[in-house]
C-alpha cells in the first residue's frame, strides 16, 4: 500500500511569488491535513479537509489556501510569498475526519525556502 | 504557556540505556499521539492512545488522563531510536480534533 506522497520534496521560490504543494493521501483515505514546521513554532495545523470540504482551519493570514479533489489528492497554496513561509510542510492522511482522533500518516514533506 | 510541553528537549543516551519522554498537556483531549521525525523530515506515528498503556517492540507508551501526563519510553535504546520524539494531542471541542503539538524531544543514541 503506497503511503503519503508529497510534491515536491524542495522548492525555492522568491518573495512575493505563490507556490503549490500537493499531497497524495493513502489509498481510501478520504481526509488530509496540512501542517508547517519551523524552527520556532514548531508544528502548527494549517487546515484539514474531509471529501473535498475544509472542515477546520488554523491561525494563518488568507493567504494560505487548499482544496481538495474527488479523488482525495490535496493541493495548498500559498500566495505572496515571506521569507518567514520558509518551512517543512507536512500532509497526513487518515480515513476518517477529524485526524487527532484517528491514526494519521504523514508524507516526507516539501521544504519550502523563500529567498 | 504551551498547551502541550515536552521534557526534555534533549536527550543523550548510550546505546541500551532506557530512555523516557514526558508530555504534559493543559486542555481536554479525545486522544493523544506520539510521533518520531527522522533528520529526513517525515514523520512516523507511533502510538495513538487516550487511556491505559501501549507496547509495540521496545517501546512502550502510557497516559494518565487524570494528571494529564503521558511518557514514552524506549527499552535496550539503540543508534536507530535516534530521531525527534514529537507528542500531540487531539483537543476537544471546537477545534473537532485537530492536533496541538509540543517542541519535540531530540534524542541520540550514542554506541
Amino acid at each position: 500500500k503506497a503511503g503519503v506522497t508529497q510534491t515536491p520534496r524542495y522548492l525555492i521560490k522568491t518573495r512575493g511569488q505563490q507556490v503549490t504543494l500537493s499531497c497524495s493521501p493513502i489509498s481510501g483515505h478520504r481526509s488530509v491535513s496540512w501542517y508547517q514546521q519551523t524552527p520556532g513554532q514548531g508544528l502548527q495545523f494549517l487546515f484539514e479537509y474531509f471529501s473535498e470540504t475544509q472542515r477546520n482551519k488554523g491561525n494563518f493570514p488568507g493567504r494560505f489556501s487548499g482544496r481538495q479533489f474527488s479523488n482525495s489528492r490535496s493541493e495548498m497554496n500559498v500566495s505572496t510569498l515571506e521569507l518567514g513561509d520558509s518551512a517543512l510542510y507536512l500532509c497526513a492522511s487518515s480515513a476518517l475526519p477529524g485526524v487527532g482522533k484517528t491514526e494519521a500518516f504523514f508524507g516526507q514533506g516539501t521544504r519550502l525556502t523563500v529567498v | 504557556k504551551n498547551e502541550v510541553e515536552q521534557s526534555p528537549q534533549n536527550l543523550t543516551a548510550q546505546e541500551g540505556e532506557f530512555i523516557t519522554i514526558n508530555c504534559s498537556y493543559s486542555v481536554g483531549i479525545s486522544a493523544l499521539h506520539w510521533l518520531q521525525q527522522h533528520p529526513g523530515g517525515g514523520i512516523v506515528s507511533l502510538f495513538m492512545l487516550s487511556s491505559g498503556k501501549k507496547k509495540h517492540g521496545r517501546l512502550i507508551a502510557t497516559i494518565n488522563i487524570q494528571e494529564k501526563h503521558s511518557s514514552l519510553h524506549i527499552t535496550a535504546s539503540h543508534p536507530r531510536d535516534s530521531a525527534v520524539y514529537i507528542c500531540a494531542v487531539s483537543n476537544y471541542g471546537g477545534s473537532q480534533g485537530n492536533l496541538i503539538f509540543g517542541k519535540g524531544t531530540k534524542l541520540s543514541v550514542k554506541p
